[in-house]
């Protein structure tokens, strides 16, 4: 079976510090692999999505970068978090484009 | 693009009760729209999913219907349990010809079951 995971499970950290967020997937190969953003009390916002090792898509601007080193690594990356960074992180596959998302358990971030 | 409105955003139902969400999409070509439950501090689980082609699903206690002339579609949650308390969004992905797209979700609703 397959199984999605990230971490670290909770983060802390200082505004203009570095962000590397991870999320691996087990059991299947080429997954299609998507990040999202979950802030307090809203609904979740894509930020990236992956078809293949290099492809990354970004849906809206902002401070964030992806990277897909491997099949099934996926980072999300900042030079420098701000504020408005702070939210839960989920990561998700699916098999094909058009097919079901599955996430992860997620992480969460807090910026101060 | 998509935008997928939520309602409501807190329900309180008795136990035992049933409870309805319910959810309207904008684009005319979404064709697959996923449930998911999400519990405090966890990813989203999918609960059940309905296609474009198909009006109404159901899975033991949970049903989806779609009616796509109107543009929405609604969960339907019967015998409620404490259980089933948790947050619930819908989503509604459009098809772009391959394109990796990923869903657009409501706000969810925070389903509350009253013992």
């Amino acid at each position: 079976s397959q199984t999605i995971h990230q971490w670290p499970a909770t983060l802390v950290q200082p505004v203009g510090s570095p962000l590397s967020l991870e999320c691996t997937v087990e059991g299947t190969s080429n997954p299609n692999l998507y990040w999202y953003r979950q802030a307090a009390g809203r609904g979740l916002q894509l930020l990236f999505y992956s078809v293949g090792i290099g492809q990354i898509s970004s849906e809206v601007p902002q401070n964030l970068s992806a990277s897909r080193p491997q099949d099934r690594q996926f980072i999300l990356s900042s030079k420098k978090l701000l504020l408005s960074d702070s939210g839960f992180y989920l990561c998700a596959w699916s098999r094909q484009p058009q097919e079901t998302q599955y996430f992860g358990p997620g992480t969460r971030l807090l910026v101060l | 693009g998509e935008n997928v409105e939520q309602h409501p955003s807190t329900l309180s139902v008795q136990e035992g009760d049933s409870a309805v969400i319910k959810c309207t999409y904008s684009d005319s070509a979404s064709n697959y729209f996923p449930w998911y439950k999400q519990e405090l501090g966890k990813g989203p689980q999918l609960i059940i999913d309905i296609r474009s082609n198909v009006g109404e699903k159901k899975d033991q206690r949970i049903a989806v219907t779609l009616n796509k002339t109107a543009k929405h579609f609604s969960l339907h949650i019967t015998e409620t349990q404490p259980e089933d308390s948790a947050v619930y969004f819908c989503a509604a992905r459009g098809y772009s010809g391959g394109g990796a797209d990923g869903l657009t979700f409501g706000k969810g609703t925070h389903l509350i079951i009253q013992p």
